[in-house]
């Protein structure tokens, strides 16, 4: 069973550009959520996706946007990077309400 | 809103010490309570879970038990070993769908054993 991988592991972007961080789900799960995880801080939820729609958005601006494709896979796009947008970002997936999360390793955006 | 605040680290042990890692929360409605162990270079992983209060998660020897009336869901083991090594998240979610919708995290519990 292959479990929740993400891409790149690691990235470095300058002010202002922008990002698409990718996800692959597990086999067999619907839902993807993204959280990003500040140095020092518990991660905060930025939005779900099931079933390639959004289901559920954190407080974040909307230059955090993202899809899910068919496959269940998911990216997650930052425009107009700040230096406070400097985090691990995690994915999860999870085969729907009362089933556990499945998190992937992360991936680490610096922003300079 | 809701929120969690779980006790500062970094926490460190020896083998076979009882290890607690206290966890309290608010939150608007009947909540659902996490614990999330994150192990050196590996991803966020469900350690347990409650649902009701008074009802206790257990897994790998860790125990914690949801307590309505102080709001709380402490971590507990009673010997811990090397390889419990990690941060420890404690989390909370509200919903119909409580299980794995938004899940607020606390800062996470840095916790070092020693051999």
């Amino acid at each position: 069973e292959t479990g929740v991988t993400q891409s790149p592991t690691h990235l470095i972007k300058t002010r202002g550009q922008q990002v698409t961080l990718r996800c692959s789900s597990q086999s067999g799960h619907n839902t993807v959520s993204w959280y990003q995880q500040a140095l020092g801080q518990g991660p905060q939820f930025i939005f779900q996706y099931y079933r390639e729609e959004e289901n559920g958005r954190g407080n974040f601006p909307p230059r955090f946007s993202g899809l899910q494709f068919p496959n269940y896979s998911s990216e997650l796009n930052v425009n107009a990077l700040e230096l406070d947008d400097s985090a691990l970002y995690l994915c999860a997936s999870s085969s729907g309400s009362h089933s556990p999360l499945h998190f992937g390793n992360g991936t680490r955006l610096t922003v300079t | 809103g809701n929120s969690v605040t779980q006790m500062e680290g970094p926490v460190t042990l020896s083998e076979e010490a009882f290890l607690t890692i206290n966890c309290t929360y608010t939150a608007t409605g009947y909540p659902s309570l996490f614990w999330y162990v994150q192990y050196p270079g590996e991803g966020l992983q469900l350690l347990l879970k409650a649902t009701k209060a008074d009802d206790k998660g257990s897994n790998k020897g860790f125990e914690a038990t949801y307590r309505k009336e102080t709001t709380s869901f402490h971590l507990e083991k009673g010997s811990v070993q090397v390889s419990d090594s990690a941060v420890y998240f404690c989390a909370l979610s509200v919903g119909a769908r409580s299980n794995d919708y938004k899940l607020s995290f606390g800062a996470g519990t840095t916790v070092t054993v020693r051999a």
